[in-house]
This record gives C-alpha cells, sequence and structure tokens, in this order.
C-alpha cells in the first residue's frame, strides 16, 4: 500500500455540471477525511467517516455536496450543480485510531477541482 | 471553538541554517494534539511531528523539533540545517479531545531555502 490516493488529480468542470472525486484510504485505516483547500488557506474540513458512517458534517458541506463510503473501504465526494466558488483542492485523509488525539492523518496528493 | 494561528506567511532561511514557524493555538479541550504538515507545490500533505498536549517533553524527529510552550500556548516548529528541499507550505494543526475527530488547520507559513 502506497498510501492515500485520490482520483482525478485534475478536473475542469462547467459551471451547473455534477463532478465526482474518490478516495482510497490506506486500508487498514478506519477513519476517512474529507478537507477543501482554497488558494492562500489552510485545509477546512468537511466531512469525517469512521468506518461507514458518516458522523460529522461541516457546516461548509452544503446539500449540494454528498460523500459517502460503502463498506468502509474508498469513499466518493459529489458535487451537484457545480459553482464557481466550488474551485479549490479537495483533500482526503485517512487515519488509525480509536478515538485519541494522538493519531496523525495521512493525506492524498487531493483533486484540484476547477469550475469554469 | 479550536482556532490555529500562524503569523508569518513567508519565511526566507539559508541553506544550512535553522529557521522556526510560528504557530499559536487556543482551545478549552483539556486534551489535544498538534501536529506539523509539510506541503510541497505537488499538493500532498506530509506528516512531520506531533505533540501532545500532556507530553512533557518536546517532541523531535530528524532535523524537526516542537518548542512546545503551553501556558502560551504555542507550538513552534524548528527545522535545523535547512536543505533546498525544505521549500514548501508548512501547516500547524491540532486536533482536541473533545471537539470531534477533525484536524484544525493554520492558515500556512512558506517557506523559501536559499542556497
Amino acid at each position: 500500500d502506497t498510501g492515500v490516493s485520490q482520483n482525478p488529480r485534475h478536473k475542469i468542470t462547467k459551471r451547473g455540471q455534477n463532478v465526482t472525486f474518490r478516495c482510497d484510504p490506506i486500508s487498514e485505516h478506519n477513519r476517512l477525511y474529507w478537507y477543501r483547500q482554497t488558494l492562500g488557506q489552510g485545509p477546512e474540513f468537511l466531512t469525517y467517516f469512521q468506518n461507514e458512517a458518516q458522523l460529522e458534517k461541516s457546516r461548509l458541506l452544503s446539500d449540494r455536496f454528498s460523500a459517502e463510503r460503502p463498506k468502509g473501504s474508498f469513499s466518493t465526494l459529489e458535487i451537484q450543480r457545480t459553482e464557481q466558488g466550488d474551485s479549490a483542492m479537495y483533500l482526503c485523509a485517512s487515519s488509525l485510531g480509536t478515538g485519541g488525539v494522538n493519531t496523525e492523518a495521512f493525506f492524498g496528493q487531493g483533486t484540484r477541482l476547477t469550475v469554469v | 471553538a479550536q482556532k490555529i494561528t500562524q503569523t508569518q506567511p513567508g519565511m526566507f532561511v539559508q541553506e544550512k541554517e535553522a529557521v522556526t514557524l510560528d504557530c499559536t493555538y487556543d482551545t478549552s479541550d483539556p486534551s489535544y494534539g498538534l501536529f506539523w504538515y509539510k506541503q510541497p507545490s505537488s499538493g500532498e500533505m506530509i506528516f512531520l511531528i506531533y505533540q501532545g498536549s500532556y507530553d512533557q517533553q518536546n517532541a523531535t524527529e530528524g532535523r524537526y523539533s516542537l518548542n512546545f510552550q503551553k501556558a502560551r500556548k504555542s507550538a513552534n516548529l524548528v527545522i535545523s540545517a535547512s536543505q533546498l528541499g525544505d521549500s514548501a507550505m508548512y501547516f500547524c494543526a491540532m486536533r482536541g479531545q473533545n471537539t470531534g475527530n477533525q484536524f484544525y488547520f493554520g492558515t500556512g507559513t512558506s517557506l523559501t531555502v536559499i542556497p
């Protein structure tokens, strides 16, 4: 296993189209996170899964955003009716843990979305 | 609420010199973890070092060390013997016991190592 994998690396889409990103976490990791990062900012939390259960969602995650993690393995993030403000880097991370604060998250290389 | 502040948008350091990147935080959690990540231009966030709020000693990982001052709520990253490959964005992050499982990130510091 070479780490967290995200596909595609880059996506250009027209405003109003739907897009879907995929994240394959490190295989034994039960936790999976999605973050969004805009230029000049740090990553902002979107949502979190423990196994297949989506346990937390940020207020940033509007109704146009949906995430799934079927069977607790890979995850998908879908954005419907994309807007120019959705242009950002979407980062996926995974970690192994049962509740402690001391477990680092391992990040993928991200999917850069450009909405034109 | 958790908050991470990184006040240095950009830093320059001469190759082989040491550099300190500042990070202050605010939290009401009694137990928390502090993390530093490096983000090169490729985009991937690379974990560097971790410090727990109850750790008695400052964390060290190779050329990275964390200057943790709990009373001042600061967790500065020290990079010794800078290398050209250290040029990147550096993010300080925190995770709290009572605030869920998310990591809170600062706005980052862009480090440039000058040959």
